[in-house]
């Protein structure tokens, strides 16, 4: 079955750094589109960003533009998030989510990790 | 930007039906989806393309898509339906990813 287990979350001073890192098994990770999904403390959802399946694509929300990076390893299965500039407002549980669609990504989020939380604090 | 409009809350008794909405502007043209989340656990997709359901999701559940709302039934409640449930679309001319603010199901 589908999993996706996420990792490097933690306590961070703003400004600093974090990258997170997401492990995919039971789907032929290299055929999906993966995005980046966070939920901030009594908050709704909020998508943050996508890369295609062969990692040509990445698109990005405004609120993390230019401060986040994604990128993946298919030899290895795994999604990361490189977060720089860390803010307040960018603490969250981050969710590693599949896209539905094989070759293509549509924004159908038809797997989620439990997610790991971020917290941004001096 | 596009937004999606959903109560925040919604209680019904076990065995009754949750009726949950979604407002959005033509929402009825767009690929919406419904998701549930419970604590502890990861979120699960419930409804995708406004009224297919993935496998493992029993029948009761069903969504509809037309207009300016989407919809989303549990038939016949049970306890372990309760949670918050978000609706979601991408809207393309904005290049917009949506998620409504989401509904608390309470099961009485």
């Amino acid at each position: 079955q589908v999993q996706l287990v996420e990792s490097g979350g933690g306590v961070v001073q703003p400004g600093r750094s974090l990258r997170l890192s997401c492990a995919a098994s039971g789907f032929t990770f290299n055929n999906y589109g993966m995005h980046w999904v966070r939920q901030a403390p009594g908050k709704g959802l909020e998508w943050v960003a996508v890369i295609s399946f062969e990692e040509s694509n990445t698109y990005y929300a405004d609120s993390v533009k230019d401060r986040f990076t994604i990128s993946r390893d298919n030899s290895k299965s795994t999604l990361f998030l490189e977060m720089n500039s860390l803010r307040v407002d960018d603490t969250a549980v981050y969710y590693c989510v599949k896209d539905l669609e094989e070759y293509n990504y549509e924004y159908l989020f038809d797997y989620w990790g439990q997610g790991t939380l971020v917290t941004v604090s001096s | 930007s596009y937004f999606l409009t959903q109560p925040p809350s919604l209680s019904v008794a076990p065995g009754q039906t949750a009726r949950m909405t979604c407002g959005g502007a033509k929402v009825g043209t767009l690929r919406v989806q419904w998701y549930r989340l419970q604590s502890g656990l990861a979120p699960v997709l419930v409804v995708y393309d406004g009224s297919v359901r993935p496998s493992g999701i029993p029948e009761r559940v069903s969504g509809a898509n037309s207009g300016d709302t989407a919809t989303l039934t549990i038939s016949r409640v049970e306890a372990g339906d309760e949670g918050d449930y978000y609706c979601q679309a991408w809207e393309g001319s904005s290049d917009h990813v949506a998620f409504g603010g989401g509904t608390k199901l309470t099961v009485l």
